[in-house]
């Protein structure tokens, strides 16, 4: 397996503009995880998905945010409109049930 | 209220010698601890976990003490290596999510 997939690996957009982030979970993992590191905060889970319904959606910081995950293979993140306090990277993680999680790349943001 | 503490934002440590990278908890629910390694540009990577049955586990260079009383767990690494050198985060299910710690930034020097 190719482990968690997140694409694009760099986003640089400028303040204002939508930005929508993608994540491939590992075949057969039915929890998937959005999670955001800064470097004050550390990595705070944003969002996630059991059988691709969302359980808890505590951690969005506001409106502004919103996730999908339309099927078991793909998930997005969308920032719209992104303000550059959104500048971090960007994990999408998943597991199975009672597993540890399995972190993709991540995706670097920068909005100026 | 972090649940999950690092409070040592980095260490510094010769190479072969030993690496102690600590964690604080304060949520006493906790019952299964993780540790994750993270080097630049890459996720985090799952390193070692210890139950909170047990007060240590050990998978080669790397052994997690865990104090139940004391609500500490620390990650030795020994000999330490310069491939060690990452972020280390401690992290706790809440659930189905993990609670992680802000991490440690390891370098080990040559």
């Amino acid at each position: 397996d190719a482990g968690v997939i997140q694409s694009p690996r760099h986003e640089v957009t400028e303040m204002g503009q939508e930005v929508t982030l993608r994540c491939k979970p590992i075949s057969g993992h039915d929890y998937l995880f959005w999670y955001r590191q800064t470097m004050m905060r550390g990595l705070e889970l944003l969002i996630y998905f059991n059988n691709n319904v969302p359980i808890d959606d505590s951690g969005m910081p506001e409106d502004r945010f919103s996730a999908k995950m339309p099927n078991a293979s793909f998930s997005t993140l969308k920032i719209q409109p992104s303000e550059p306090r959104d500048s971090a990277v960007y994990f999408c993680a998943s597991s199975s049930s009672s597993d540890t999680q399995y972190f993709g790349p991540g995706t670097r943001l920068t909005v100026l | 209220d972090q649940q999950v503490k690092q409070n040592s934002p980095s260490l510094s440590v010769q190479e072969g010698r030993i690496s102690i990278l600590n964690c604080d908890y304060t949520n006493s629910m906790f019952d299964y601890f993780l540790w994750y390694k993270k080097y630049p540009a890459e996720g985090p990577t799952f390193l070692i976990s210890i139950s909170s049955i047990k007060d240590k586990n050990e998978d080669g260079r790397f052994t997690v003490f865990l104090n139940k009383s004391a609500k500490h767990l620390s990650l030795h690494i020994v000999p330490s290596q310069p491939g060690d050198s990452a972020v280390y985060f401690c992290a706790a299910p809440l659930g189905q999510n993990f609670v992680f710690g802000p991490g440690t930034r390891l370098s080990v020097l040559p």
